[in-house]
């Protein structure tokens, strides 16, 4: 069985300081890991994505994550955060080669404070 | 609760025909979204939706694909003349309000089509 949790509903943060967005995965199969972000009235926007290859990803607008087979996760990071990253985000587990057992988790929902 | 429901979950059509995929948004959703995920890829944005609306059809090729959200009934993707490079998985999602603004967005995911042209 495959499963994704993001651990936190709702994260706030100062502009400038790190950003932190928990995501922990359980899965049968060897899996694909994204981060996906969704700003008003968009749709989700692709921030990076694990595929087997470097365990520590690196994505568009400063983001990046680690994967941590030991730990079972995938937590996406930013050292400093920025008004325009808040937003809603993904974190989306799918087992190599098999697109049609995507999972997606709640959502953490990022607040950026002035 | 009903979560958001596709249909049908795996579809096979040969190279020329219509596809149609349906997407029955949470009780009470009026927004939908549709993408499209290719093998060894991410997933892709298509079209958002409101009730009657098209909000966003970025992601949408120009020929061939069109999509709607009736006020009632559910979603429909339509894709005319499928060729192989059509074949993917296709997700729907809805939720009650822009998502990304407020409080909890209720954004849910249905579990895809598998469509494979032949």
């Amino acid at each position: 069985a495959q499963s994704v949790t993001q651990l936190d509903s709702h994260v706030s943060v100062s502009e400038g300081t790190p950003v932190l967005l928990r995501c922990n995965y359980s899965s049968s199969y060897s899996p694909s890991l994204f981060w996906y972000v969704q700003h008003p009235n968009k749709g989700l926007q692709l921030l990076l994505k694990y595929t087997s290859a470097a365990t520590l990803v690196k994505g568009i607008n400063g983001f990046e994550a680690e994967f941590k087979k030991s730990e079972t996760s995938f937590h996406l990071t930013k050292p400093s955060a920025h008004m325009s990253d808040a937003a809603e985000y993904f974190c989306v587990v799918s087992p190599l080669n098999r697109d049609d057992k995507i999972i997606f988790g709640k959502g953490t929902r990022l607040h950026i404070l002035p | 609760n009903a979560g958001v429901m596709q249909n049908p979950r795996h579809l096979v059509r040969r190279r020329g025909q219509e596809a149609r995929l349906r997407c029955s948004p949470v009780k009470g959703h009026s927004h939908v979204y549709w993408y499209r995920q290719l093998p060894e890829e991410g997933l892709k944005f298509m079209v958002y939706l409101q009730k009657e609306n098209i909000i966003d059809e970025s992601g949408m090729p120009k020929e061939r694909f069109s999509a709607e959200f009736p006020k009632e009934g559910p979603s429909i993707l339509r894709i005319q003349q499928v060729v192989r490079g059509d074949s993917a998985a296709y997700f729907c999602a809805s939720s009650p309000g822009v998502v990304g603004r407020g409080g909890q967005s209720g954004y849910t995911f249905g579990s895809g089509t598998r469509l494979t042209v032949v």
